[in-house]
């Protein structure tokens, strides 16, 4: 079975400081996997994904990750905090196309100004 | 395209009450999947439908919920009765079925349910 830890449940940074939330998967496929983000009272947005192909892979508003097979990782980071930031980041993985997502129970960014 | 649709997006019922989540997925989309965001569990799959079958419905609590999708562009999730450990956030998302290898699921805002 696949399983997702993502380790920090709160990660707090000051603003322009570096992000880096991190992920740690299990599946006895190559996965693809995924980092999502959702703000307060709204639904998940990707952010990034990996599939197959170039392991550093980059996503929106300056966010990227790499996927590490070795360490069974995918961390995401971003070099400089916004305000904006600020909002839940899950990371998922899924073992085939149409198949449904496992989650990690999320890590919650505040950005300190 | 107006992306997947939810409704109601807020619903406060009392406990025994039936409910009913509605969701829209977008139009071409064949893949539907229900899931459900708690403080305790994170966010975790109930079922998912491709072409409107149900393919996997393991992560159902009880019989007392209940998944339809009658056609390609509706799906209800019932809870009946329902009881207050059914307070959560329930997502519906969708995703094409293509012949690529991967395909993108796409969320709804949520359905945010408190069982008083």
């Amino acid at each position: 079975a696949q399983s997702v830890t993502q380790l920090g449940s709160h990660v707090s940074v000051s603003e322009g400081a570096l992000v880096l939330l991190r992920c740690n998967y299990s599946s006895s496929v190559p996965p693809y996997l995924f980092w999502y983000v959702q703000y307060p009272n709204q639904g998940l947005q990707l952010l990034l994904k990996y599939t197959t192909g170039a392991t550093l892979v980059k996503g929106i508003n300056g966010f990227e990750a790499e996927f590490k097979k070795s360490e069974t990782s995918f961390h995401l980071t971003k070099p400089s905090a916004h305000m904006s930031d600020a909002a839940e980041y899950f990371c998922a993985v899924q073992n085939s196309g149409n198949t449904p997502l496992v989650f990690g129970k999320g890590t919650r960014l505040s950005v300190i100004a | 395209d107006a992306g997947v649709i939810q409704s109601p997006r807020h619903e406060v019922t009392e406990m025994g009450q039936e409910v009913t989540l509605r969701c829209k997925p977008i139009s071409g989309h064949n893949s539907l999947f229900w899931y459900r965001q708690t403080m305790m569990r994170g966010l975790e799959l109930l079922i998912y439908f491709n072409n409107n079958v149900p393919i996997d419905d393991s992560g159902m609590p009880e019989d007392r919920f209940s998944a339809k999708m009658p056609n390609a562009s509706f799906s209800t999730l019932k809870i009946q009765p329902s009881e207050p450990r059914d307070s959560a956030v329930y997502f519906c998302a969708s995703s094409p079925s293509t012949r690529s290898s991967y395909n993108e699921q796409f969320f709804g805002p949520g359905t945010r349910l408190t069982v008083l």
